[in-house]
């Protein structure tokens, strides 16, 4: 069955320094996302991104956030200077259309 | 503001025991509601996605039904297995972003 992977696992970097989390979404899916869940808390919207822009981003997404799809399978998001709240865990999610969501197992990033 | 609160936050059950969860909604306007579990340390998994006031789909021990405020995920006879977060969120009218609940912690005992 197709699955969205995302690598790394887990991420460990001091504060300050930049970070960029890989997903390779399911292959024939044209919107990609990026959600985050802080420990304890809910799943939030980061951003999504179709036909190679922005497409919607939330309040959370300020400018230390960007994303990016250098080529035809990967899909990026990087932190340009984390900060201790940064520490989350980060999903990836692909779909077909605006409808149902496939989810890849999260990279945890921790900010020392 | 769109919210999403589910209830209970937790709910232990006996092998075996069914029960309900519940998802209530606000939004301006519903494209759809999402059911996805999660197990710990692991990202949301795809359960069910409805549409309109009425609708219902099942799978397996599972049945989620909608009506214009909330939703409910049915659990029959469930097993240990079963044991998980369930995540309900909902997607508003022009939007592409899901807006999630806070989750109920299932734990099923043997």
């Amino acid at each position: 069955e197709p699955e969205v992977t995302q690598t790394p696992s887990h991420q460990v970097t001091q504060m300050g320094q930049e970070v960029i989390l890989r997903c390779v979404p399911i292959s024939n899916h044209l919107y990609f996302y990026w959600y985050r869940q802080i420990l304890g808390q809910k799943v939030e919207f980061l951003v999504s991104f179709y036909n190679n822009e922005i497409s919607e981003k939330s309040e959370i997404f300020d400018d230390q956030f960007s994303v990016e799809r250098p080529d035809g399978s990967n899909f990026t998001l990087k932190i340009r200077s984390t900060k201790l709240e940064d520490s989350a865990m980060y999903f990836c999610a692909s779909s077909v259309d605006t409808g149902e969501l496939f989810f890849g197992e999260g990279s945890r990033l921790t900010v020392l | 503001e769109d919210q999403v609160t589910q209830s209970p936050e937790a709910l232990r059950l006996q092998e075996g025991e069914s029960s309900s969860l519940n998802c209530s909604y606000t939004v301006s306007g519903l494209r759809g509601l999402f059911w996805y579990r999660q197990d710990p340390g692991k990202g949301p998994e795809f359960l069910f996605t409805l549409y309109s006031a009425g609708e219902e789909k099942e799978k397996e021990r599972l049945k989620a039904t909608l009506t214009k405020k909330e939703s409910f995920l049915h659990i029959t006879a469930p097993k240990p297995e079963d044991s998980a977060t369930y995540l309900c969120a909902v997607q508003v009218r022009g939007a592409q972003k899901l807006v999630f609940g806070q989750g109920t912690r299932l734990t099923i005992n043997p």
